[in-house]
């Protein structure tokens, strides 16, 4: 079975750019997550959806982001314009069952793209 | 708000030496914690996890990790590490209810010698 597949891998753009990384979760997983790691600091919480739906974008660090889930499949998360800050690795994670009586099943993790603002 | 504190950065052992990296989290409430492990050039996998019942749990290759409630920590140990175990350590923590979004450490680099 195919595990969370992300693209691209890596990023290169100029300060002003629009990039667009996108999401594959594991098939029948109706919890997508995406997560930020800036260099040198700890992986931090994007956003969740459930399906299509955005379950919780508290993470989500200002109006240049925007993440969607088409059908409730693949999700796309574009940043536009991008910034330098906005430089880090970019994970995705899926599941299947998120807090089903108090248990948190398990995050399957994509290998991350890495964007690169100049 | 909830928070995890890594207390080591990066660790340089000897094979066959013993681990403990070091976890605490803060929130009152219930909680899910987990250890998770990045190799290099991988993705982030999932060591093992702390749900409810026993507080010594075993993960998989040969980690295990004690939850002890009244100190909010979450210790990774290994008894004797291999040059294999070399990767980068996080511990995360959910709060019950929170549809599984993750609050991580900042992470541990472990270096293995052979």
């Amino acid at each position: 079975e195919a595990g969370v597949t992300q693209f691209p891998s890596h990023s290169v753009i100029e300060k002003g750019q629009t990039v667009t990384l996108r999401c594959d979760p594991i098939s029948g997983h109706d919890n997508l997550y995406w997560y930020r790691r800036v260099m040198g600091k700890e992986i931090k919480f994007l956003l969740h959806f459930v399906k299509e739906s955005k379950q919780d974008e508290s993470g989500m660090p200002n109006n240049r982001f925007l993440a969607e889930r088409t059908g409730g499949t693949y999700s796309t998360l574009k940043v536009q314009p991008a910034e330098l800050e906005d430089s880090g690795v970019y994970f995705c994670a899926s599941s299947l069952f998120a807090g089903v009586a108090g248990d948190t099943g398990e995050l399957f993790f994509g290998e991350g793209s890495r964007l690169t603002v100049l | 708000a909830q928070s995890v504190s890594q207390h080591n950065h990066h660790v340089i052992l000897s094979e066959a030496a013993s681990l403990e990296l070091g976890c605490n989290y803060s929130y009152g409430g219930t909680v899910n914690l987990f250890w998770y492990v990045q190799y290099p050039g991988q993705h982030l996998q999932l060591l093992l996890k702390y749900f409810s019942g026993d507080p010594l749990v075993k993960g998989i290759k040969g980690f295990e990790a004690e939850f002890i409630k009244s100190k909010f920590s979450f210790n990774l140990r290994k008894p004797s590490v291999q040059w294999s175990d070399t990767a980068e350590y996080f511990c995360a923590v959910t709060a019950y209810n929170q549809g599984g979004k993750l609050i991580f450490g900042q992470g541990t680099e472990l270096s293995v010698k052979p």
